[in-house]
Protein backbone atom coordinates (compact mmCIF):
# COMPACT_ATOMS: atom_id res chain seq x y z
CA UNK A 1 0.00 0.00 0.00
CA UNK A 2 1.14 3.38 -0.37
CA UNK A 3 2.47 5.49 2.19
CA UNK A 4 3.55 8.88 3.15
CA UNK A 5 6.61 10.11 1.10
CA UNK A 6 8.54 12.59 2.43
CA UNK A 7 11.71 14.86 0.84
CA UNK A 8 14.69 15.28 1.12
CA UNK A 9 15.15 12.47 4.11
CA UNK A 10 18.15 14.51 6.03
CA UNK A 11 18.80 17.67 5.22
CA UNK A 12 21.73 20.37 6.96
CA UNK A 13 21.45 23.95 6.26
CA UNK A 14 23.68 26.80 7.67
CA UNK A 15 22.07 29.92 10.09
CA UNK A 16 19.78 32.18 8.48
CA UNK A 17 19.49 29.94 5.45
CA UNK A 18 16.03 28.51 4.06
CA UNK A 19 14.84 24.88 3.24
CA UNK A 20 11.94 23.30 1.76
CA UNK A 21 10.37 20.19 2.72
CA UNK A 22 8.14 17.68 0.52
CA UNK A 23 5.20 15.89 1.30
CA UNK A 24 3.22 13.73 -0.61
CA UNK A 25 0.20 11.93 1.24
CA UNK A 26 -1.68 8.57 0.44
CA UNK A 27 -3.58 8.64 -2.34
CA UNK A 28 -7.41 10.47 -2.00
CA UNK A 29 -6.46 11.78 1.50
CA UNK A 30 -7.58 15.11 1.53
CA UNK A 31 -5.67 16.34 4.61
CA UNK A 32 -2.51 17.17 5.04
CA UNK A 33 -0.49 17.73 8.75
CA UNK A 34 3.05 19.20 9.55
CA UNK A 35 4.62 18.27 13.16
CA UNK A 36 7.94 18.99 14.26
CA UNK A 37 9.78 16.68 17.03
CA UNK A 38 12.77 18.17 18.52
CA UNK A 39 15.26 16.15 20.21
CA UNK A 40 14.08 14.21 22.64
CA UNK A 41 10.49 16.41 22.44
CA UNK A 42 6.84 14.98 21.58
CA UNK A 43 5.71 16.10 18.18
CA UNK A 44 3.97 19.63 18.26
CA UNK A 45 1.37 20.39 15.65
CA UNK A 46 2.46 23.27 12.89
CA UNK A 47 -0.12 23.30 10.37
CA UNK A 48 -2.50 21.79 8.19
CA UNK A 49 -4.30 21.70 5.38
CA UNK A 50 -7.77 20.55 3.96
CA UNK A 51 -8.66 20.03 0.12
CA UNK A 52 -5.77 22.10 -0.18
CA UNK A 53 -6.67 25.43 1.84
CA UNK A 54 -5.03 26.04 5.19
CA UNK A 55 -7.15 24.44 8.14
CA UNK A 56 -5.73 24.61 11.31
CA UNK A 57 -2.45 26.07 12.55
CA UNK A 58 -0.46 25.16 15.49
CA UNK A 59 2.95 26.52 16.83
CA UNK A 60 4.31 27.39 13.87
CA UNK A 61 7.02 30.68 13.41
CA UNK A 62 6.21 33.15 11.55
CA UNK A 63 9.55 32.30 10.16
CA UNK A 64 7.84 29.26 8.33
CA UNK A 65 4.87 29.01 5.32
CA UNK A 66 3.21 25.83 3.95
CA UNK A 67 1.03 25.40 1.02
CA UNK A 68 -0.41 22.58 -0.38
CA UNK A 69 -0.68 22.42 -4.44
CA UNK A 70 -3.38 20.85 -7.02
CA UNK A 71 -1.70 18.07 -6.90
CA UNK A 72 -2.30 17.67 -2.66
CA UNK A 73 1.38 17.56 -2.32
CA UNK A 74 2.40 20.26 0.73
CA UNK A 75 5.46 22.19 1.16
CA UNK A 76 6.81 23.23 4.10
CA UNK A 77 8.87 26.58 3.58
CA UNK A 78 12.05 27.60 6.20
CA UNK A 79 13.15 30.93 6.36
CA UNK A 80 16.14 32.29 8.16
CA UNK A 81 16.20 29.01 9.82
CA UNK A 82 17.84 29.22 13.76
CA UNK A 83 20.18 26.65 15.38
CA UNK A 84 16.35 25.90 17.47
CA UNK A 85 15.39 24.71 14.24
CA UNK A 86 16.75 21.29 13.72
CA UNK A 87 14.34 18.86 14.13
CA UNK A 88 12.31 15.96 12.98
CA UNK A 89 9.72 17.28 10.58
CA UNK A 90 6.98 14.68 10.25
CA UNK A 91 4.13 15.17 7.46
CA UNK A 92 0.81 13.07 8.28
CA UNK A 93 -2.12 12.39 6.21
CA UNK A 94 -5.71 11.62 6.64
CA UNK A 95 -9.43 11.22 5.20
CA UNK A 96 -11.36 13.68 7.31
CA UNK A 97 -14.68 12.08 7.97
CA UNK A 98 -17.73 14.67 9.46
CA UNK A 99 -19.03 11.78 11.98
CA UNK A 100 -15.34 10.77 13.43
CA UNK A 101 -13.01 14.13 12.89
CA UNK A 102 -9.18 13.89 11.48
CA UNK A 103 -9.78 9.99 11.48
CA UNK A 104 -6.59 7.74 11.64
CA UNK A 105 -3.29 9.87 10.28
CA UNK A 106 -0.55 7.81 8.99
CA UNK A 107 2.56 9.32 9.31
CA UNK A 108 5.89 9.68 6.77
CA UNK A 109 9.16 8.51 7.76
CA UNK A 110 10.10 12.52 8.59
CA UNK A 111 13.02 14.57 7.27
CA UNK A 112 15.66 15.41 9.64
CA UNK A 113 16.68 18.80 9.78
CA UNK A 114 20.05 20.38 11.39
CA UNK A 115 20.89 23.55 11.29
CA UNK A 116 25.04 24.21 11.99
CA UNK B 1 -6.41 23.20 26.80
CA UNK B 2 -6.07 19.29 26.01
CA UNK B 3 -2.64 17.81 27.82
CA UNK B 4 -1.69 14.62 27.44
CA UNK B 5 0.44 12.78 30.20
CA UNK B 6 1.86 9.46 29.70
CA UNK B 7 3.14 7.19 32.86
CA UNK B 8 5.15 5.52 33.00
CA UNK B 9 7.84 7.80 31.39
CA UNK B 10 10.20 4.66 30.84
CA UNK B 11 9.70 1.13 31.90
CA UNK B 12 12.21 -1.98 31.52
CA UNK B 13 10.56 -5.51 31.76
CA UNK B 14 12.12 -8.69 30.88
CA UNK B 15 11.22 -10.76 27.78
CA UNK B 16 7.76 -12.76 28.21
CA UNK B 17 6.12 -10.39 30.82
CA UNK B 18 2.62 -8.75 30.04
CA UNK B 19 2.78 -4.95 30.61
CA UNK B 20 -0.20 -1.63 30.88
CA UNK B 21 1.08 1.77 29.41
CA UNK B 22 -1.28 4.88 30.42
CA UNK B 23 -2.90 7.96 29.37
CA UNK B 24 -4.24 10.42 30.04
CA UNK B 25 -6.26 13.62 28.84
CA UNK B 26 -7.84 16.39 30.44
CA UNK B 27 -10.71 16.82 28.06
CA UNK B 28 -12.62 14.37 27.42
CA UNK B 29 -14.36 15.68 23.93
CA UNK B 30 -12.43 13.88 21.70
CA UNK B 31 -12.58 12.58 17.77
CA UNK B 32 -10.53 9.58 18.98
CA UNK B 33 -7.12 8.33 20.62
CA UNK B 34 -4.23 6.85 18.22
CA UNK B 35 -0.92 4.73 19.66
CA UNK B 36 1.99 5.45 18.03
CA UNK B 37 5.18 3.43 18.40
CA UNK B 38 8.83 5.30 17.29
CA UNK B 39 11.90 3.86 17.41
CA UNK B 40 15.01 6.01 17.91
CA UNK B 41 15.38 8.95 14.92
CA UNK B 42 12.56 7.12 13.29
CA UNK B 43 9.14 7.80 11.98
CA UNK B 44 5.61 7.33 13.88
CA UNK B 45 3.84 4.06 13.33
CA UNK B 46 0.29 3.79 14.15
CA UNK B 47 -0.92 0.93 15.93
CA UNK B 48 -4.12 1.46 17.17
CA UNK B 49 -7.16 3.89 16.66
CA UNK B 50 -9.78 4.17 18.99
CA UNK B 51 -12.66 6.11 18.08
CA UNK B 52 -14.85 7.78 20.74
CA UNK B 53 -17.72 6.17 20.60
CA UNK B 54 -15.31 2.55 20.91
CA UNK B 55 -14.37 1.07 24.15
CA UNK B 56 -11.05 -0.74 22.74
CA UNK B 57 -9.30 -2.08 19.55
CA UNK B 58 -7.25 -5.00 19.65
CA UNK B 59 -4.31 -5.99 17.23
CA UNK B 60 -2.51 -9.22 17.80
CA UNK B 61 -0.53 -8.70 21.25
CA UNK B 62 -1.46 -5.46 21.75
CA UNK B 63 -5.06 -4.02 23.16
CA UNK B 64 -6.21 -0.49 23.38
CA UNK B 65 -8.93 0.50 26.18
CA UNK B 66 -10.45 3.93 25.85
CA UNK B 67 -12.39 5.65 28.87
CA UNK B 68 -13.39 8.69 27.60
CA UNK B 69 -15.55 9.78 30.60
CA UNK B 70 -12.25 9.28 32.73
CA UNK B 71 -9.96 10.80 30.28
CA UNK B 72 -7.96 7.45 29.71
CA UNK B 73 -6.60 4.87 27.67
CA UNK B 74 -4.31 1.93 28.71
CA UNK B 75 -2.00 0.02 26.09
CA UNK B 76 -1.64 -3.63 26.84
CA UNK B 77 1.24 -5.47 25.70
CA UNK B 78 1.15 -9.23 26.07
CA UNK B 79 4.19 -11.44 25.86
CA UNK B 80 6.28 -9.05 25.24
CA UNK B 81 9.54 -9.03 22.89
CA UNK B 82 12.47 -7.99 22.77
CA UNK B 83 11.44 -6.01 18.93
CA UNK B 84 8.76 -4.09 21.30
CA UNK B 85 11.41 -2.40 22.76
CA UNK B 86 10.59 1.12 21.40
CA UNK B 87 8.68 4.88 22.50
CA UNK B 88 5.11 4.83 22.61
CA UNK B 89 3.43 7.71 22.05
CA UNK B 90 -0.09 8.39 22.80
CA UNK B 91 -2.21 11.47 20.64
CA UNK B 92 -5.54 12.64 21.49
CA UNK B 93 -7.48 14.39 18.64
CA UNK B 94 -9.58 16.39 19.35
CA UNK B 95 -10.90 18.76 16.88
CA UNK B 96 -12.75 18.40 13.91
CA UNK B 97 -9.88 19.33 11.69
CA UNK B 98 -7.78 16.39 13.36
CA UNK B 99 -4.35 17.47 14.20
CA UNK B 100 -3.11 15.60 17.11
CA UNK B 101 -1.85 16.51 20.82
CA UNK B 102 1.20 13.57 22.07
CA UNK B 103 2.02 12.83 25.10
CA UNK B 104 5.71 12.60 25.73
CA UNK B 105 5.76 9.13 25.58
CA UNK B 106 6.67 5.88 27.35
CA UNK B 107 10.32 4.24 26.80
CA UNK B 108 10.20 1.25 26.83
CA UNK B 109 12.69 -1.82 26.95
CA UNK B 110 12.20 -5.45 27.16
CA UNK B 111 15.08 -7.41 28.20
CA UNK B 112 16.20 -10.94 26.55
Amino acid sequence: AAGVIQSPRHLIKEKRETATLKCYPIPRHDTVYWYQQGPGQDPQFLISFYEKMQSDKGSIPDRFSAQQFSDYHSELNMSSLELGDSALYFCASSLISEWTGGGRQYFGPGTRLTVT
Amino acid sequence: KQEVTQIPAALSVPEGENLVLNCSFTDSAIYNLQWFRQDPGKGLTSLLLIQSSQREQTSGRLNASLDKSSGRSTLYIAASQPGDSATYLCAVDGGSQGNLIFGKGTKLSVKP
